[in-house]
């Protein structure tokens, strides 16, 4: 399995534009996450999906972030407009989804980073 | 929700020497507790983890015990070498219905291994 895949890996883009990240689960992973990592604030959970339904969207800063998860193969995450405060490393991870006897530990992708200029 | 609480947040020691990292957590509900390494520039990555039914787990030179009772954790790693020099991540597990597999995450021990 070639785990969890983020495009792009590095993203630079002007303020006020259009930014979308993508991602692909690993395959038979129900739970997917977007964290956003920064110095200041360490890793935090923007969003997350079990079978394609958003859980948890509580760490979504504000009405310029937005998730989908279409499929259970793909999900992406996307701001509108963006700012330089956005810049951040943004991982995606994925998980098992087992009530019984789980959870398990996650996978993380590459990640993507953003500069906003 | 949880809180999880990491110490500390820089640690220095020499090669050979041991190294302790120590977590807390608040909800005594929990009962998933991973550890990521993460090496500069790259992705977190599960190095171990333990479930609340048990007390300690080893894994080679790594082991993390938990006492459940005190609500801590902790990530030992014995004979360091300068590739364990990272930013390591303890996390507790959520124990709601429909969130149990949402993690918090501590803010991170930054180690060095001075060779």
């Amino acid at each position: 399995d070639a785990g969890v895949i983020q495009s792009p890996r590095h993203e630079v883009t002007e303020m006020g534009q259009e930014v979308t990240l993508r991602c692909k689960p690993i395959s038979g992973h129900n739970s997917l996450f977007w964290y956003r990592q920064t110095m200041m604030r360490g890793l935090e959970l923007l969003i997350y999906f079990n079978n394609n339904v958003p859980i948890d969207d509580s760490g979504m800063p504000e009405d310029r972030f937005s998730a989908k998860m279409p499929n259970a193969s793909f999900s992406t995450l996307k701001i509108q407009p963006s700012e330089p405060r956005d810049s951040a490393v943004y991982f995606c991870a994925s998980s098992p989804l087992v009530v019984t006897g789980g959870p398990y530990g996650y996978t993380f992708g590459s990640g993507t980073r953003l500069t906003v200029v | 929700g949880e809180n999880v609480e990491q110490h500390p947040s820089t640690l220095s020691v020499q090669e050979g020497d041991s190294a302790v990292i120590k977590c807390t957590y608040s909800d005594s509900a929990s009962n998933y507790f991973p550890w990521y390494k993460q090496e500069l520039g790259k992705r977190p990555q599960l190095i171990i983890d333990i479930r609340s039914n048990v007390g300690e787990k080893k894994d080679q030179r790594i082991a993390v015990t938990l006492n459940k009772t005190a609500k801590h954790f902790s990530l030992h790693i014995t004979e360091t070498q300068p590739e364990d020099s990272a930013v390591y991540f303890c996390a507790a597990s959520s124990r709601g219905r429909d969130n149990f597999n949402k993690f918090y995450f501590g803010s991170g021990t930054k180690l060095n291994v001075k060779p």
